[in-house]
């Protein structure tokens, strides 16, 4: 297994651009989510899913955009980049959010400057 | 609202000494769930540890142990005898049953160096 894989590792925007970091995970897992890490502030949540075709939002939803057309994939859409969003972006998955609750699997992360 | 407060933002200790590093939560639930994370240098975020609110036993593996004391709200994890592969941001993080995990909350993280 893969395990959570994302791409790209690495990320410079310029203001207002749009972009999409793709995240994918093979153990069939439910449940998926997006953080951002920011220095100081630990992991916020984004954007997060229950299921294919299922989202909802987290703590930090403006400017991202989620979609789950499949229980692999889970892609995070930045609708026009600001500086705001220059962070280090995790993906994870878990087998589900019922109990008892399991431990998430994360992704090796995108690092992305907007400038 | 739930919280986590990890008021060590960063620790030295040198090899081969003991290391506790704190982790106080705050929730009004009386079900839940904490979790202790790893991020080394290389980014990587690895699960260490679950606990469930009512499982206040400590747990021990290898060097790594966790006290939950449910009377302080805390989840204190120590290392002994660490090492330089010790070194890392360690994450204390609480989700709230009744929403599951989509309410995990991170603790700001505490950055342990191991000095050689």
């Amino acid at each position: 297994n893969a395990g959570v894989t994302q791409t790209p590792k690495f990320q410079v925007l310029k203001t207002g651009q749009s972009m999409t970091l793709q995240c994918a995970q093979d153990m069939n897992h439910e449940y998926m989510s997006w953080y951002r890490q920011d220095p100081g502030m630990g992991l916020r949540l984004i954007h997060y899913s229950v299921g294919a075709g299922i989202t909802d939002q987290g703590e930090v939803p403006n400017g991202y955009n989620v979609s789950r057309s499949t229980t692999e994939d889970f892609p995070l859409r930045l609708l026009s980049a600001a500086p705001s969003q220059t962070s280090v972006y995790f993906c994870a998955s878990s087998p589900s959010d019922r109990l008892p609750l399991a431990e998430q699997y994360f992704g090796p992360g995108t690092r992305l400057t907007v400038t | 609202a739930q919280k986590v407060t990890q008021a060590q933002t960063e620790i030295s200790v040198v090899e081969k000494e003991d290391v506790t590093l704190d982790c106080v939560y705050e929730t009004r639930d009386t079900t839940y769930y904490l979790f202790w994370y790893k991020q080394p240098p290389s980014g990587e975020l690895v699960f260490l540890i679950r606990r469930n609110s009512f499982d206040e036993q400590n747990e021990i593996s290898g060097r790594y142990s966790w006290n939950f004391q449910k009377s302080t709200s805390s989840f204190n994890f120590t290392i002994t005898a660490s090492q330089v592969v010790d070194s890392a941001v360690y994450f204390c993080a609480l989700s709230e049953v009744g929403f599951g995990n989509e309410k995990l909350t991170f603790g700001t993280g505490t950055r342990l160096t191991i000095i050689p």
